[in-house]
């Protein structure tokens, strides 16, 4: 079974710090690794999805980086701002249980 | 044009009636999901469907069921709710997950409240 967690639970920051936000899984059998925004009463939104074969993906101040062997994923947001305040969660798709396993979600504050 | 829509958004019910949530896809999709969201907002898989075909059942009590007319639609019946049925319901749909590019969409949660 695929364990995902994530690193810090909750974070507050001031306006304009770059910061990193991170994820673990424990079977590295995956084709790809999902970053979500979920803002306050919202629902999902997609930001990046890194696959396999990359090591890296950008999307303006977003990059994320994968490394299979290790487990590991991480969430680089440049210049922080106030609206990116909500909860990030990253997640895994794997073909046994045919499923999405979720981690536990880093909560960002933003300071202005 | 929305890819994954489920309805209500909103739903407050009393203890012990039956109500649906109902699921939309236009993705193409052959497989599609319910999660469970608590009030810790961790995401739990409780149904997966692959082209019609219930996949997976996460020791979900039998008082969901899940209902799929076609591979675009996934609706999830429960019946005699209870208080701790409270809580966000997500719907979402993919490829199979394992086979290669799989990326994930959601809908934007129904909020069940019993009471």
């Amino acid at each position: 079974k695929q364990e995902v967690t994530q690193i810090p639970a909750a974070l507050s920051v001031p306006e304009g710090e770059n910061l990193v936000l991170n994820c673990s899984f424990t079977d590295s059998a995956i084709y790809n690794l999902q970053w979500f925004r979920q803002d306050p009463g919202k629902g999902l939104t997609s930001l990046l999805l890194i696959q396999s074969s990359q090591r890296e993906q950008t999307s303006g101040r977003l990059n994320a980086s994968l490394d299979k062997s290790s487990g590991r994923s991480t969430l680089y947001i440049a210049a922080s701002q106030p609206g990116d305040s909500a909860t990030y969660l990253c997640a895994v798709p794997f073909f046994t249980g045919n499923q999405f396993y979720f981690g536990t979600g880093t909560s960002l504050t933003v300071i202005p | 044009d929305t890819a994954v829509s489920q309805t209500p958004k909103y739903l407050v019910t009393q203890m012990g009636n039956d109500k649906s949530i109902k699921c939309e896809q236009n993705l193409g999709h052959d497989t599609m999901y319910w999660y469970k969201q608590d009030s810790k907002k961790f995401l739990k898989i409780m149904f997966s469907y692959n082209n019609k075909e219930l996949i997976i059942n996460e020791t979900v009590p039998n008082r969901f069921s899940p209902k799929s007319p076609d591979k675009a639609h996934l609706n999830l019946h429960i019946n005699s709710l209870e208080l701790g049925d409270s809580a966000v319901y997500f719907c979402a749909s993919s490829q199979p997950p394992g086979q290669g590019y799989t990326e994930a969409f959601f809908g934007q949660g129904t909020r069940l409240t019993v009471v």
